[in-house]
C-alpha cells in the first residue's frame, strides 16, 4: 500500500465549479499535512498547509481527519488559472529530518 | 538569491555515461532535500542533508548515485554508468530546520534528464 495515495483524475470541470480533492496516508504518525500545486512541466509549490481544525485560503479550503487518515481539498468558484497537478504531501514528525512524502497528484482541467 | 536553484535545467546524455547536477539552495536554509520525478507521479525521496552531513538514502538511491554537500551550502547529486531508467526530473529543495505545520519545502525548477 502506498504511504499516501489519491485519485490521479483526471477532473474536468467547469469555470465557476466546485471541485473536491481526497488523499489518504497510512502512516498515523503523520503529523504535518500539506497540498502542493504543480503546473506542467514545473517545480512544485507549497499551495497550503493542511490545520487540524480545517483551514481556508480563499478559494480553498483544506480539511483533515486524522482518526480517517484522510485530506480533503476544496476548490471553491473554479478559475483557468487553477489546472494544474495538486499534490497531496505528508510529513511524520519523530523523524529528525522530516522527509515529506508525495503522492502521485490528482491532475485538474478547468475549461470555459 | 531568492530561490533553490538548480543547474543544468535539461540534460540529454548517452546511456552509460556520468552526469552531475547541482543544487544551490535558499542561503540559510540547513536542510536540502533531493527528490526524483518520473511522468504521472508524484515527487519520490532520494536523499537528505543536514548542514554537511548526508543523514539519509532512499533505497532508491543505487551505487551508481552519489549526493555530496562539501561545505554545507550547494549540493551535487552524481549518476554513474547512466540508464534509461534515470530519465527523470531531479528535483532539489531546501529547509530553514524542523519541518513543522504551516511551513514545507523550496522546492528548485529542476534538471530534467534524459537518456539516450
Amino acid at each position: 500500500r502506498k504511504e499516501v495515495e489519491q485519485d490521479p483524475g483526471p477532473f474536468n470541470v467547469p469555470e465557476g465549479a466546485t471541485v473536491a480533492f481526497n488523499c489518504t496516508y497510512s502512516n498515523s504518525a503523520s503529523q504535518s499535512f500539506f497540498w502542493y500545486r504543480q503546473d506542467c512541466r514545473k517545480e512544485p509549490k507549497l499551495l497550503m498547509s493542511v490545520y487540524s481544525s480545517g483551514n481556508e485560503d480563499g478559494r480553498f479550503t483544506a480539511q483533515l481527519n486524522r482518526a480517517s487518515q484522510y485530506i480533503s481539498l476544496l476548490i471553491r468558484d473554479s478559475k483557468l488559472s487553477d489546472s494544474a497537478t495538486y499534490l497531496c504531501v505528508v510529513n511524520i514528525i519523530g523523524t529528525s529530518y522530516g522527509k515529506l512524502t508525495f503522492g502521485q497528484g490528482t491532475i485538474l482541467t478547468v475549461h470555459p | 538569491d531568492t530561490g533553490v536553484s538548480q543547474d543544468p535545467r535539461h540534460k540529454i546524455t548517452k546511456r552509460g555515461q556520468n552526469v552531475t547536477f547541482r543544487c544551490d539552495p535558499i542561503s540559510e536554509h540547513n536542510r536540502l532535500y533531493w527528490y526524483r520525478q518520473t511522468l504521472g507521479q508524484g515527487p519520490e525521496f532520494l536523499t537528505y542533508f543536514q548542514n554537511e552531513a548526508q543523514l539519509e538514502k532512499s533505497r532508491l538511491l543505487s551505487d551508481r548515485f552519489s549526493a555530496e554537500r562539501p561545505k554545507g551550502s550547494f549540493s551535487t547529486l552524481e549518476i554513474q554508468r547512466t540508464e534509461q531508467g534515470d530519465s527523470a526530473m531531479y528535483l532539489c529543495a531546501s529547509s530553514p530546520g524542523q519541518l513543522s505545520q504551516g511551513y514545507g519545502y523550496t522546492f528548485g525548477s529542476g534538471t530534467r534528464l534524459t537518456v539516450v
